[in-house]
């Protein structure tokens, strides 16, 4: 089942913060964060492991709700350069540990 | 460091030829290795992943089908393009299963006319 994103599409001015959130109907035991530019492949950005720990991008936070099986990526302060489309790609138990499932996606646009 | 090819980078052929699309990575060792394909402003769709030589998942039936004849290469291919198959294929390895970040190649755009 794949995850639903929300928004679908946000437009913030520099400076401007932005929430993005990612839910699961599935049991999870990782959440990613990607951002691709258009015409681009995905860039990692982050990754939330069940139990609390985080790898990734120093200027970008997120939360993971392992009860409510959603997590949420915090966009402070925008740039020009965080420009792009948001995917989420969450890890599940069950005999499907070496995949991601990835999210419909949110379009981020920031103007000056 | 490590670094991935994908080629060609774009490729237009038309209904009902085959298809080879090559995947490799450099600079790590045992890789899993992923191809997705992503329709014209849509998410991402995994298609086949690998955690060793010789060993596929198929995660979508279809008219594809993936090879690992090697550790570090990952082939995709179709025996008859259909117009259906038009995407931007992705590969991408990650150093393990999904507690591991995934690093994708710059893509090949498939047109199929």
């Amino acid at each position: 089942q794949q995850p639903v994103q929300s928004p679908q599409a946000v437009i913030l001015r520099e400076g401007e913060d932005a929430v993005i959130n990612c839910s699961s109907s599935k049991a999870l035991y990782s959440v990613h964060w990607y951002r691709q530019k258009h015409g681009e492949a995905p860039v990692f950005l982050m990754i939330l492991l069940k139990g609390g720990e985080q790898k990734g991008h120093e200027k970008i936070s997120a939360s993971f709700n392992e009860k409510k099986q959603q997590s949420s990526l915090y966009l402070t302060a925008s740039q020009l350069s965080y420009s792009g489309t948001y995917f989420c790609g969450t890890g599940h138990y069950g005999g499907a540990t070496n995949k991601l499932i990835f999210g419909t996606g949110t379009l981020l646009a920031v103007q000056p | 460091s490590q670094t991935i090819h994908q080629w060609p980078a774009t490729l237009v052929q038309p209904v009902g030829s085959p298809l080879s699309l090559e995947c490799t990575v450099e600079g790590t060792s045992n890789p899993n290795l992923y191809w997705y394909r992503q329709a014209a402003g849509r998410g991402l769709q995994l298609l086949f992943y690998s955690v060793g030589i010789g060993q596929i998942s198929s995660e979508v039936p279809q008219n594809l089908s993936a090879s690992r004849p090697q550790d570090r290469q990952f082939i995709l291919s179709s025996k008859k393009l259909l117009l259906s198959d038009s995407g931007f294929y992705l590969c991408a390895w990650s150093v393990g299963g999904a507690t591991y970040e995934q690093y994708f190649g710059p893509g090949t755009r498939l047109t199929v006319t």
